[in-house]
Parts: C-alpha cells; structure tokens; sequence
C-alpha cells in the first residue's frame, strides 16, 4: 500500500534552535514531493522536490529529496515562534497527492 | 492574481441530508483536487479533475462525487450525510497536474449532525 511517514510527529524546540523534519515514502510511479505548511488554515505550499540531491532553499527553509533511500527532509535554520505549525509533506503519483500525518512544531519564545 | 476561492465557508447540515460545495481555482489553473481533512485522517485525496474529466479517485465511498465545468469551476457533493463526514473539505488548483504547485482554498468546515 502506497504511504507517506513524517517523523517526529510533534517537536518542541526553543528560538534560535534548528529542526530538521523527515518525510519517507512508499508509493510506486514516484512523481514528486512537496512540503506544505499548515497554521490555523489551509496548507501553504513550501517547496516541491523532483529531483535527488538537489537542495531547494526558500529563506531559512530548506529541503532536499533522496530517491534511492525514498526520503526527504525539511530544515528550518533559526527557529521563529511564527515557524509554529504543522508540516506536511506530499507525495504525488498518477495525478494524486498522498499527504503524510504532518508534523506539528512548536516553537517557544 | 486572485486564489482559489471555496463556498461556503461553513455548513451545518443533519444525517441525511446532502452538500454541494463549490471550488474556483486560480485562473488559468485546469487541475481542481479535492481533500478531506480530519482530525483522525489527516489530509485525504478524493479526487482530481482536469478538463472536466476526472482522472483520479481517492478511496472515498461513491457518496461523494464531482465534477469539473469548463471554466474549470468544480463542485463535490457528498449524499445521505453521515456524522463521520463532518470535516474540513480543501479544493486546491494547480496547472496541469496535483504534484505541481498547487494552491490550497480556504476551505469549508461542514459539521454533520
């Protein structure tokens, strides 16, 4: 059965800190990978990741895609209490998406 | 460039009953997918269309079709409501396809009594 595990399914850390959020997959027809962001409202999109090895960075966000280990993860360098929300990553195989848990950050002053 | 807008926003219906839930997509945007969110499911894929056809279905019970307009506006209905469909319905564009950026609606929270 195709799925998609994030880990840590939650995760406290202090301003200032790093976190890295792991996302690994199981789907066959891979296509890509994307990141999301959730807060109080609807995903917003982060990054989408198709090729391995191939770092993308948006600010102090980051994320980077391995296709022969099946993972990716997401950095956040820097942490800011407005980094607290819930990240989600995707995987998209034959027109759908398949949505892991998400992980919930909590970011503390 | 205006997002993907959803209506309403809130609904409260009873067992039974049926919805209809509408979804704009970003203009130019010719993929339309819709989720389930819950608290329990997480983010669940119901279905994908492009050019009014749909080419992907999620594991969801034939209760809850769609269909797409050729303006790319999309609409899901859901029959004979059950308390367990109460949930946040997400509609998302994108281009071409649901692996591409796509935009997420604002959502509509439909509560099932």
């Amino acid at each position: 059965e195709d799925k998609v595990v994030q880990s840590p399914l939650s995760l406290v850390v202090h301003e200032g800190d790093t976190v890295t959020l792991n996302c690994s997959y199981e789907v066959t027809n891979f296509r890509s990978l994307l990141w999301y962001k959730q807060e109080k409202k609807a995903p917003t999109f982060l990054f989408m990741l198709t090729s391995s090895g191939i770092e993308k960075k948006s600010g102090r966000l980051s994320s980077i895609l391995d296709k022969k280990e099946l993972f990716s993860i997401l950095n956040i360098t820097a942490t800011q209490t407005g980094d607290s929300a819930v990240y989600l990553c995707a995987v998209e195989y034959g027109n759908k998406l398949v949505f892991g848990a998400g992980t919930i950050l909590r970011v503390k002053s | 460039k205006a997002g993907v807008t959803q209506t309403p926003r809130y609904l409260i219906k009873t067992r039974g009953q049926q919805v209809t839930l509408s979804c704009s997509p970003i203009s130019g945007h010719r993929s339309v997918s819709w989720y389930q969110q819950t608290p329990g499911q997480g983010l669940q894929f119901l279905f994908e269309y492009f050019s009014e056809t749909q080419r992907n279905k999620g594991n969801f019970p034939g209760r809850f079709s769609g269909r797409q307009f050729s303006n790319s506006r999309s609409e899901m209905n859901v029959s004979t409501l059950e308390l367990g469909d109460s949930a946040l319905y997400l509609c998302a564009s994108s281009r071409d396809r649901a692996g591409e950026t796509q935009y997420f609606g604002p959502g509509t929270r439909l509560l099932v009594l």
